[in-house]
């Protein structure tokens, strides 16, 4: 069972403000690191696939950076808005490469306040 | 483009009883499908997925089954449901990224 773990469990942020949050993974077998947002009554949403060593994607907002060496990516979200609220779950694949192989862990829920 | 629907989208069903949850895919052919889990305080947990017709892989055992009986069309299924069946279950087609359906919260009483 591979374990996937991510903090902070749940977040508070003042709009305006930017934060950051933490996806922790095998260092070993890596193929990829996907973020999904899932907004409250919606399906999730890929955010990012992420492959490389030292990626850093980047989508309005929000990017994410990979160490697939030491097993971690951050999520950051700049100048937070209240639709940025949502849990953000991050999932990771081994070597296998099929979505099979593709382990969630429980997501940081994340709410913005006004 | 392509689109995923599950439904129903909410139920309540009696501890015992059976369950048909029911998800389609349109705009592509042959697609990987899945069946996701969220159970309370847990992550997203797989449950069954599936290459092609008439194929199903179980990750987990349990009083659940899935079937596909057509290529875009992926059942999860219960003879009779425990109170642990509880969740919010996920439709998923895989194209180098997971596409989910609006899922479906199922409540055993």
């Amino acid at each position: 069972i591979l374990n996937v773990e991510q903090s902070p469990q749940s977040l508070h942020v003042q709009e305006g403000d930017s934060t950051n949050f933490t996806c922790s993974f095998p260092s070993s077998n890596f193929y990829a690191l996907h973020w999904y947002r899932w907004e409250t009554a919606k399906s999730p949403e890929a955010l990012f696939v992420m492959t490389l060593n030292g990626d850093e994607k980047k989508k309005g907002r929000i990017s994410a950076t990979l160490n697939t060496k030491e097993g971690y990516s951050y999520l950051y979200i700049k100048g937070s808005q209240p639709e940025d609220s949502a849990t953000y779950l991050c999932a990771f694949i081994d070597s296998g490469g099929g979505a099979d192989g593709l382990t969630f862990g429980k997501g940081t829920h994340l709410i913005i306040q006004p | 483009s392509q689109t995923i629907h599950q439904w129903p989208a909410t139920l309540v069903q009696p501890v015992g009883s059976p369950l048909s949850l029911e998800c389609t895919v349109e705009g592509t052919s042959n697609p990987n499908l899945y069946w996701y889990r969220q159970a309370a305080g847990r992550g997203l947990q797989l449950l069954f997925y599936s290459v092609g017709i008439g194929q199903i892989s179980s990750e987990v055992p349990q009083n659940l089954s899935a079937s596909r009986p057509q290529d875009r069309q992926f059942i999860l299924s219960s003879k009779k449901l425990l109170l642990s069946d509880s969740g919010f279950y996920l439709c998923a087609w895989w194209s180098g990224e997971l596409f989910f359906g609006e899922g479906s919260r199922l409540t055993v009483l």
